[in-house]
């Protein structure tokens, strides 16, 4: 029932380009993407629903494959200010709870 | 700031005792969420609750509950506490359902010895 994130951690240096995956057994209705950082709060980065939809946030996107229950995060030309722990939540189809996955933990390097 | 308000920041109490914990969603929401989170593990979804009614459970233990009253604030109730309900308690609001960005609190650090 936990979507499945991967991979687990990812260390890069600064102005690469980085892929988070999250992948679930159920059908979704939404797929949210949040971000924390160390001693911090999550803080929402975007939402996508059930439409297949890509999103932008800046250098930030993200894809839904509802066909798949799969969605990807993708972050490029990284900055330092990217690090954290990179949460995906899947909300399943005619269920309102929304479950979170273990995390991706990103690591910048200068 | 999210506008999510948590208290209190920091709980030290005893194995055996019972803690409340308190929240006040963003103007507006409807929803509030609660989440535990042990060291360096991810979100566990403990209950959510909609315009004062429960709307749905994750992995709450039978020692915890929770309400949320006719001004919105949430209270989340720990008792018969263990060394493992050691924590971070984050509360989140959101709009309406789970489907609406959630905006998360500071969080309550709970440590129980």
């Amino acid at each position: 029932q936990q979507p499945v994130q991967s991979p687990q951690a990812v260390i890069l240096r600064e102005g690469e380009d980085a892929v988070i995956n999250c992948s679930s057994s159920k059908a979704l209705y939404s797929v949210h993407w949040y971000r924390q950082k160390h001693g911090e709060a999550p803080v929402f980065l975007m939402i996508l629903l059930k439409g297949g939809e890509q999103k932008g946030h800046e250098k930030i996107s993200a894809s839904f494959n509802e066909k798949k229950q799969q969605s990807s995060l993708y972050l490029t030309a990284s900055q330092l200010s990217y690090s954290g722990t990179y949460f995906c939540g899947t909300v399943p189809v005619r269920d309102d709870k929304i479950i979170f996955g273990k995390g991706t933990r990103l690591h910048i390097l200068p | 700031d999210s506008g999510v308000t948590q208290t209190p920041k920091h709980l030290i109490t005893a194995t055996g005792q019972r803690v409340t914990l308190r929240c006040s969603p963003r103007s507006g929401d409807l929803s509030v969420y609660w989440y535990q989170q042990s060291l360096d593990q991810g979100l566990q979804f403990l209950i959510q609750y909609y315009n004062g009614e429960e709307r749905a459970k994750g992995n709450i233990l039978e020692r915890f509950s929770a309400q949320q009253f006719p001004d919105l604030h949430s209270e989340l109730n720990l008792s018969s506490l263990e060394l493992g309900d050691s924590a971070l308690y984050f509360c989140a609001s959101s709009l309406q359902g789970a489907s609406y960005e959630q905006y998360f609190g500071p969080g309550t650090r709970l440590t129980v010895t």
